[in-house]
């Protein structure tokens, strides 16, 4: 069992549905929730970062960490069609070497259609 | 302010051969990580490093090394490439002390393949 689970889809949802998209890990030791955004032939771009457990809202973005039940969630709001991309949830516990390294889903794709 | 940026952004390399892929972080960003992206596997965590110093690790072979310039610009080598070893490599910088726990920024990646 991988340490971070994500659905890959695809997900497929009409413009100006509420988009839900979630991850469960197993490591306790998580403290740091993040979610990135990747389009094709780009880099991850980060979206939204959460310590520890509760919400946190950016525009259309909604971040929600329950680490009573390692579970983690990002709702896009009025969803567009330049949001298909692939998402990736990512968390992350102190490396050995003393640093933060985040741990990557591997990504759920979704497509808004018009 | 210029992002990441990773050089070259594609490379055809023949199995046996080295290659070497080289990160320019966002100016004043002293972490730079360095990741593995393959369908089937994801984003895998290959090193990380800081003030040219290695502080962590992932669980690749010996084959695959970086370093750190004191100018915070990286580079990984792998050697003895073989066919799994075709994949996107993506540099991420960060300013934050303790790496990445606000998160990364990340270059557009060099899509190695290996023939």
């Amino acid at each position: 069992q991988k340490e971070v689970e994500q659905d890959p889809g695809p997900l497929s949802v009409p413009e100006g549905a509420i988009v839900s998209l979630n991850c469960t890990y197993s490591n306790s030791a998580f403290q740091y929730f993040m979610w990135y955004r990747q389009y094709s032939r780009k880099g991850p771009e980060l979206l939204m970062y959460t310590y520890s457990s509760g919400n946190k809202e950016d525009g259309r973005f909604t971040a929600q960490v329950d680490k009573s039940s390692k579970y983690i969630s990002l709702f896009i709001r009025d969803s567009q069609p330049s949001d298909s991309a692939t998402y990736l949830c990512a968390m992350s516990a102190r490396g050995s070497g003393g640093s933060y390294i985040p741990t990557f889903g591997r990504g759920t794709s979704l497509i808004v259609h018009p | 302010k210029a992002g990441v940026t990773q050089t070259p952004r594609y490379l055809i390399k023949t199995r046996g051969q080295q290659v070497t892929l080289s990160c320019s972080p966002i100016s004043g960003h002293r972490s730079v990580s360095w990741y593995q992206q393959t369908p089937g596997q994801g984003l895998q965590f290959l090193f990380e490093y800081f003030s040219e110093t290695q502080r962590n690790k992932g669980n690749f072979p010996g084959r695959f090394s970086g370093r750190q310039f004191s100018n915070s610009r990286s580079e990984m080598n792998v050697s003895t490439l073989e066919l799994g070893d075709s994949a996107l490599y993506l540099c991420a910088s960060s300013t934050a002390l303790q790496g990445g726990n606000y998160g990364y920024t990340f270059g557009s990646g060099t899509r190695l393949t290996v023939v």
